[in-house]
């Protein structure tokens, strides 16, 4: 099977733009979610989307939003970027609708805002 | 609020010299604990899940142990290419399943 896969894999924005990562989850997992790794904060949950339903949610302003296709592939979108937002943005995936499954991750968007 | 401590979160050893890294864990209910390994610049890679007190579970030069209060990662004669950073992370039982995630503890392995 391929891996999780997202895009694009690098971006630059300016202050003020907004930003749609894409992610791509494994095929025949339902579940996919977010998360902001940074050098400071380290890994810091986003949101998880289940069957097209946002399950749920960390603590992030409302500048950060997702949405689930019927397909699963899921897409987050950053509105007014600032520089704070500067981060490799993950994506995972998991089989089943509960825990404790295993996630995989995908190589990530590293975004820099200027 | 669950909580995730990894030490030490940077660790130098020769080819060939055994360590642990440790992952302690405070958690109302452990539903499972899941170690990754990430190389710079790309996503966490899974390696084991663990779920009760004395599991133990091993990937070529990796063993990973748990007990109620901690996880240990334990590398056997390490090569360079097990130059990494290594991730924990626990689920607790009931509530979202959100996992929580430690800082990680960056390891290089001098040839």
């Amino acid at each position: 099977k391929a891996g999780v896969t997202q895009t694009p894999r690098y971006l630059i924005k300016t202050r003020g733009q907004q930003v749609t990562l894409s992610c791509s989850p494994i095929s025949g997992h339902r579940s996919v979610s977010w998360y902001q790794q940074t050098p400071g904060q380290g890994l810091q949950f986003l949101f998880e989307y289940f069957s097209e339903t946002q399950r749920n949610k960390g603590n992030f302003p409302g500048r950060f939003s997702g949405r689930q296709f019927s397909n699963s592939r899921s897409e987050m979108n950053v509105s007014t970027l600032e520089l704070g937002d500067s981060a490799l943005y993950l994506c995972a995936s998991k089989d089943g609708e509960q825990a404790p499954y295993e996630q995989y991750f995908g190589p990530g968007t590293r975004l820099t805002v200027t | 609020e669950d909580q995730v401590t990894q030490s030490p979160e940077a660790l130098r050893l020769q080819e060939g010299e055994s360590s642990s890294l440790n992952c302690s864990y405070t958690v109302s209910g452990l539903r499972g604990l899941f170690w990754y390994r990430q190389d710079p610049g790309k996503g966490p890679e899974f390696l084991f899940t663990l779920y009760s007190a004395g599991e133990e579970k091993e990937k070529e030069r990796l063993k990973a142990t748990l007990t109620k209060k901690e996880s240990f990662l334990h590398i056997t004669a390490p090569k360079p290419e097990d130059s990494a950073t290594y991730l924990c992370a626990v689920q607790a039982s009931g509530g979202s399943y959100i996992p929580t995630f430690g800082r990680g503890t960056s390891l290089i392995v001098h040839p």
